[in-house]
């Protein structure tokens, strides 16, 4: 059974850092593009970031782009997200997603990230 | 950024009834659009691939359609466990941008 599971949202003051963490099994996870998409509350979804299946490429909405960085740890199955000078826009329930041929077919639950003083 | 987007915004019909969504795109994209449904504090879940590819395990009600700039998502006949909100989202270009969502609900 492939799953997702997100860690390492929480508050944090604007100007600060976060990394979320999503642990992948069930399925080969080095096979697969990986991305984030997150959802701002009562809003609707918007993609983040995705990442090649080795790493060697990551594309970035413009919004994220110099203060977001996407990574993966295929040895640990694991997605990361590192979020950099943290905005009020910011929060948001993050989500990483499992891309097969560019549709994300497996979602984590979420984790809440909240930028706030 | 190719813009998408979706309407109506909101959408209130009855039990068997026939649901249309329709999602614009700014420019050609091809069939390269998927259909998506979030359910309340869930995770959103895809149906349609390539703008008319049902995805596996998902009920046959759901259908989609189009290609280029016009797409259309259809259930047939609503279910009273369809009430979620349902977006379309384009990956012809980076960044994968998505519609704004309709939400469906139960008249």
């Amino acid at each position: 059974e492939v799953q997702l599971v997100e860690s390492g949202g929480g508050l944090v003051q604007p100007g600060g850092s976060l990394r979320l963490s999503c642990a992948a099994s069930g399925f080969t996870f080095s096979s697969y593009w990986m991305s984030w998409v997150r959802q701002a509350p009562g809003k609707g979804l918007e993609w983040v970031a995705n990442i090649k299946q080795d790493g060697s490429e990551k594309y970035y909405v413009d919004s994220v782009k110099g203060r977001f960085t996407i990574s993966r740890d295929n040895a640990k199955n694991s997605l990361y997200l590192q979020m950099n000078s943290l905005r009020a826009e910011d929060t948001a329930v993050y989500y990483c997603a499992r891309e097969r041929s560019s549709s994300c077919d497996y979602w984590g639950q979420g984790t809440l990230v909240t930028v706030s003083s | 950024d190719i813009q998408m987007t979706q309407s109506p915004s909101s959408l209130s019909a009855s039990v068997g009834d026939r649901v249309t969504i329709t999602c614009q795109a700014s420019q050609d994209i091809s069939n390269y659009l998927n259909w998506y449904q979030q359910k309340p504090g869930k995770a959103p879940k895809l149906l349609i691939y390539d703008a008319s590819n049902l995805e596996t395990g998902v009920p046959s009600r759901f259908s989609g359609s189009g290609s280029g700039t016009d797409f259309t998502f259809t259930i047939s006949s609503l279910q009273p466990e369809d009430i979620a909100t349902y977006y379309c989202q384009q990956y012809d270009n980076l960044p994968h941008t998505f519609g704004q969502g309709t939400k469906l609900e139960i008249k």
